[in-house]
């Protein structure tokens, strides 16, 4: 059974940082890997989305990597802003089709 | 281009009622997805319709139900509501369905809150 697991589970940095979130999966079986912004009570924006064949994309000042055969994925980005301040989901999809998201990290970009 | 439309957007609903939730997909999208959301389980997905089928679905108990129409428009129904069906209600359209890599996009959900 497909799990997982974001770490940290909340992170708190300084405007103009760069940092990374973590995303590991248990099962290297996967088609995709998504990334997502999720802003208080409202739905997800995807940010990046890596098929299985790809090793990385990237979209602005965000940067994702995808190692299947370690079973991770870290979303990058570069010179945090205050607006940057949301919940970050990774979800895998696997072999049955349906996405396996991670419980988020709650990132805030302090001014 | 429109985005994925959740309806209600907010209701209250009361132990043993049913609700029925709506989503409008991306024009020309044909699959639509539905996920619970609550802060102690996360986002958990509840079924996958494309072309009016229903393709996959996750582990929730029968209460939980939906269809597609002719139009890729979804509704999802809940009966016999209980507290802990209260969560936020999420859809995702895909241009492709869930079983190849197609992109999902989702609409800004459905907070439902059973009394």
């Amino acid at each position: 059974k497909q799990e997982v697991t974001q770490i940290p589970a909340a992170l708190s940095v300084p405007e103009g940082e760069n940092l990374v979130l973590n995303c590991s999966f248990t099962d290297s079986a996967i088609y995709n890997l998504q990334w997502f912004r999720q802003d208080p009570g409202k739905g997800l924006t995807s940010l990046l989305l890596i098929q299985s064949s790809q090793r990385e994309q990237t979209s602005g000042r965000l940067n994702a990597s995808l190692d299947k055969s370690s079973g991770r994925s870290t979303l990058y980005i570069a010179a945090s802003q205050p607006g940057d301040s949301a919940t970050y989901l990774c979800a895998v999809k696997g072999s049955q089709g349906n996405l396996i998201f991670g419980k988020g990290t709650k990132l805030s970009v302090k001014p | 281009k429109a985005g994925v439309t959740q309806t209600p957007r907010y209701l209250i609903k009361t132990r043993g009622q049913q609700v029925t939730l709506s989503c409008s997909p991306i024009s020309g999208h044909r699959s639509v997805s539905w996920y619970q959301q609550t802060p102690g389980q996360g986002l958990q997905f509840l079924f996958e319709y494309f072309s009016e089928t229903q393709r996959n679905k996750g582990n929730f108990p029968g209460r939980f139900s939906g269809r597609q129409f002719s139009n890729s428009r979804s509704e999802m129904n809940v009966s016999t509501l209980e507290l802990g069906d209260s969560a936020l209600y999420l859809c995702a359209s895909s241009l492709i369905g869930l079983a190849n890599t197609g992109e999902l996009f989702f609409g800004e959900g459905s907070r439902l809150t059973v009394l």
